[in-house]
């Protein structure tokens, strides 16, 4: 079974529009994070969550909310987003989020569209 | 400054040769960990091959092999052997565990082509 699965893998949606990504993790990892990434733009860690909390919050805009509910399971909440949103994001899961050796293995990631 | 640098937008290399990616990165951290992962046309990222800084040799993982100089601040990605299936973006990347927390900070990256 894939290791990281996200969904939806397409998501189009108005700048009304409240929709949300869902990722899963089915290796037994305790770290989760969500990325975007833009074109010719290097990708940008947006949160983190180690054990269910909270870890890391990059200055993201309050219309990106994010949520975790157990080790296994991450949503991006999405609202009032702007064009300049539109992009692919990602996530990722680890071991734990400490240390040097800590590399992050990916979801295929969602491919969102505003307009 | 940018933490990570990739100075090769693209790189082109004939199936079978080998091909070496540059990155450079900056840190006053003595515990660092680098890493490598390639992004394929589908989107998803797969990690490579890792580095620790206090690392005495230099990692390898089947053709891929990690330069790692140290005093230079390098840590260049070489693909033995290339495959048509090796085409994709390649990112460098960072953690400091000590200073940056849960950061994985990343490159631009390099688009790598291999042809027949």
């Amino acid at each position: 079974e894939t290791g990281v699965t996200q969904t939806p893998r397409h998501l189009v949606m108005g700048m009304t529009n409240k929709k949300s990504l869902k990722c899963e993790q089915h290796l037994g990892h305790n770290a989760m994070y969500w990325y975007k990434q833009s074109a010719k733009k290097p990708l940008e860690l947006m949160f983190v969550y180690s054990l269910e909390e909270r870890v890391e919050n990059n200055s993201v805009p309050s219309r990106f909310s994010p949520e975790c509910p157990n080790s296994s399971h991450l949503f991006l909440h999405l609202h009032t987003l702007q064009p300049e949103d539109s992009a692919l994001y990602l996530c990722a899961s680890s071991h734990d989020g400490t240390g040097q050796h800590n590399e992050q293995f990916f979801g295929p990631g969602t491919r969102l569209t505003v307009l | 400054a940018q933490k990570i640098t990739q100075t090769q937008p693209g790189m082109f290399v004939q199936e079978k040769e080998a091909v070496t990616l540059d990155c450079t990165y900056d840190t006053s951290d003595p515990s660092y960990g680098l890493f490598w992962y390639k992004q394929p046309s589908s989107g998803e990222m797969i990690f490579l091959i890792y580095q620790g800084s206090y690392d005495q040799q230099n990692a390898t993982e089947g053709r891929y092999s990690l330069n790692f100089q140290k005093a230079r601040k390098s840590a260049n990605l070489v693909i033995s052997a290339s495959q048509l299936g090796d085409s994709a973006m390649y990112f460098c990347a960072m953690r400091e565990p000590n200073t940056g927390g849960f950061k994985t900070i990343f490159g631009a990256g390099t688009r790598l082509f291999v042809k027949a």
